[in-house]
Parts: C-alpha cells; sequence; structure tokens
C-alpha cells in the first residue's frame, strides 16, 4: 500500500509565485490535514478537512488554501509564496479525527527564496 | 486550543526504561492524547494514543495523568533504533491538534 504520498518532495519558489502541494491516500480515510514543521519545532496545523467537501482553519492557516473535493485528494495551495513559508510541510490521514492514529506522508521540503 | 510542553532532550541506556513526560495542563475533557517519534528526513510516526485510561501497545505504554494534565510515554527497554525525536500531541473533538516541539531522544550503547 502506497499510504500517504506527497508531491513534489522538494521545491524551491520565488517570493510572489504561487504553487500546489499535493496529498493523495489510497486508505479510504476520511479526516486528512496539513502541517508545518520549521526547524527545531513540532508540527503546527495549517488546515484540515473531516471528508470530501469540509474543510477547516487550523493554527496557521494564512497565506494557504485548501479544497477537498475527493476523499483521496488533499492539495495545499500557496497563494503567493513568501520566505516565511519556508518549511517542512506534512499531511496527515486517519480514519476518522482525534480517537485513531494518524497517517503522514514523508514531507515537502518548500524554500522561499 | 491545549498547549503542550515536553522537555528539549533526554538521555537513556541501552535495555533501561525510557520514561518521556509531557504537560498538556489546558486539555479538554474530550481531547485524546497521542505520541508520534520522527526519525531524520522522515514523516512522524504514530507510537500510541489515549483518553483516559492507561494505554499498552507492541511498542510502548502510556500513562496518563488522573486528571490528564500530564501524560508520560514509557518505552519499557529501549534500543539504539528508539534513538528519535518524540512528540506529544492533543487531539480536539471538532479535529484541531497541537503538538509539542518534542523530546530528542538520545540512547547510549
Amino acid at each position: 500500500n502506497a499510504g500517504v504520498t506527497q508531491t513534489p518532495k522538494f521545491q524551491v519558489l520565488k517570493t510572489g509565485q504561487s504553487m500546489t502541494l499535493q496529498c493523495a491516500q489510497d486508505m479510504n480515510h476520511e479526516y486528512m490535514s496539513w502541517y508545518r514543521q520549521d526547524p527545531g519545532m513540532g508540527l503546527r496545523l495549517i488546515h484540515y478537512s473531516v471528508g470530501a467537501g469540509i474543510t477547516d482553519q487550523g493554527e496557521v492557516p494564512n497565506g494557504y488554501n485548501v479544497s477537498r473535493s475527493t476523499t483521496e485528494d488533499f492539495p495545499l495551495r500557496l497563494l503567493s509564496a513568501a520566505p516565511s513559508q519556508t518549511s517542512v510541510y506534512f499531511c496527515a490521514s486517519s480514519p476518522q479525527g482525534r480517537n485513531q492514529p494518524q497517517h503522514f506522508g514523508d514531507g515537502t521540503r518548500l524554500s522561499i527564496l | 486550543d491545549a498547549k503542550t510542553t515536553q522537555p528539549n532532550s533526554m538521555e537513556s541506556n541501552e535495555e533501561e526504561p525510557v520514561h518521556l513526560p509531557c504537560n498538556h495542563s489546558t486539555i479538554s475533557g474530550t481531547d485524546y492524547i497521542h505520541w508520534y517519534r520522527q526519525l531524520p528526513s522522515q514523516g512522524p510516526e504514530y507510537v500510541i494514543h489515549g483518553l483516559t485510561s492507561n494505554v499498552n501497545n507492541r511498542m510502548a505504554s502510556l500513562a496518563i495523568a488522573e486528571d490528564r494534565k500530564s501524560s508520560t510515554l514509557i518505552l519499557h527497554r529501549a534500543t539504539l533504533r528508539d534513538a528519535a525525536v518524540y512528540y506529544c500531541a492533543v487531539y480536539t473533538n471538532a479535529g484541531k491538534s497541537t503538538f509539542g516541539d518534542g523530546t530528542t531522544l538520545t540512547v547510549k550503547p
């Protein structure tokens, strides 16, 4: 099983550019989420979704958009990249929310110049 | 949202037990406590989770304080492969999660 797949693994952007980080899971999980991890710190929740068509903001949503048109996919869009968004981004999924383990992808390492 | 705090680092000798603490003093009654660990350049890996009662699985045990304001991840016999950054997280009923900054565990042979 592929689990949670994130693409790309690495990306370099210029300030002001936009891009979409892809996340796909093949486990039919309802709950999906996006985190960012800055050096030496824990994960901070950006956006999450409890099912197709439903999304909500996490702790640090500014500058990011999400949509959930299918159960499998949960893309994260950077509208106008800023150097402060340089980070490692992780996508995760679980059958439902708080009471079940989350499965994480391997991350996307994003640098904004 | 609940705030979680963890020590920056801990050391252990191989084959000895390790107790990793986490404080989550603002936790709500229905919030779950999760633990994950992360190796360099990898995504976090699930370790264990619980609500009120102590929990055991093949990887570890989770001891939750009676007032739920703190918890302890217990690795019964640390191995070199257990060296990682361990994260405590609180998950709310609404689906939000709050992670601590992690404890780097060093295991000495």
